[in-house]
């Protein structure tokens, strides 16, 4: 069964400090892999999508990391702000042609940045 | 309109009672998808549409739900006979095409309380 686990499931950092959100998952086989921010009582919006050859891919003060051969992927956050407070969610694709169903969907990681 | 756009924002309903949910994806986008987002779970794929036909409905959960999608455009997605763990935040999804099952852009969703 295809799964994605992410750690920590919560997560209070200070305003200003970096963070690492990780992502393992065993969906196979694999195509690619994508974090999601969620902000509360909004939709989730894509960070970065990495493919199997891409090792790290950055968008401003996130940087995220695959590991194709551990099946892990981390999401690094810089100098984190108040606005960085929600969700982060990893999605993995297997392969397949169309279709929304081979999607699998982590729980997220509830990041919160305090003064 | 700019984005994808979900009503109501929320519904409290009785048991028993049938409710539909609307979604206005972005102008020109073929893929549309359906998810639910229970509390402390990964969002569940429901359903896909390809402009106005549904190749993959393999998500929903029951013959209680339905969906259906005109002119290519807004989709409905109808439950009957309501139930308390139909319970959930509906979140609809568009793509410009269906050629990768990413959904690009979300709502942000509907968030439905069955009493």
């Amino acid at each position: 069964k295809n799964q994605v686990e992410q750690s920590p499931q919560s997560l209070i950092i200070l305003e200003g400090k970096n963070c690492t959100l990780q992502c393992n998952y065993t969906v196979s086989p694999f195509s690619n892999l994508r974090w999601y921010k969620q902000d509360t009582g909004r939709g989730p919006v894509s960070l970065t999508i990495m493919t199997f050859s891409e090792n790290t891919k950055s968008n401003g003060r996130y940087t995220a990391t695959l590991d194709a051969d551990t099946k892990q992927s981390s999401l690094h956050i810089t100098a984190s702000q108040l606005s960085d407070s929600a969700s982060y969610i990893c999605v993995v694709s297997a392969e397949s042609t169309g279709g929304g169903n081979k999607l699998t969907f982590g729980t997220g990681t509830q990041l919160k940045v305090e003064l | 309109g700019a984005g994808v756009s979900q009503s109501p924002s929320n519904k409290v309903t009785e048991k028993g009672k049938d409710v539909e949910l609307r979604c206005d994806p972005i102008s020109g986008h073929t893929a549309l998808y359906w998810y639910r987002q229970s509390l402390g779970q990964g969002l569940e794929f429901l359903i896909y549409f390809q402009g106005n036909s549904a190749p993959d409905k393999s998500g929903l959960p029951s013959d209680r739900f339905s969906a259906e999608r005109t002119g290519g455009s807004v989709s409905t997605l109808t439950i009957q006979r309501t139930q308390q763990e139909d319970s959930a935040v509906y979140l609809c999804a568009s793509s410009l095409t269906g050629d990768t099952p990413w959904p690009q852009h979300f709502g942000d969703g509907t968030r439905l309380s069955i009493l």
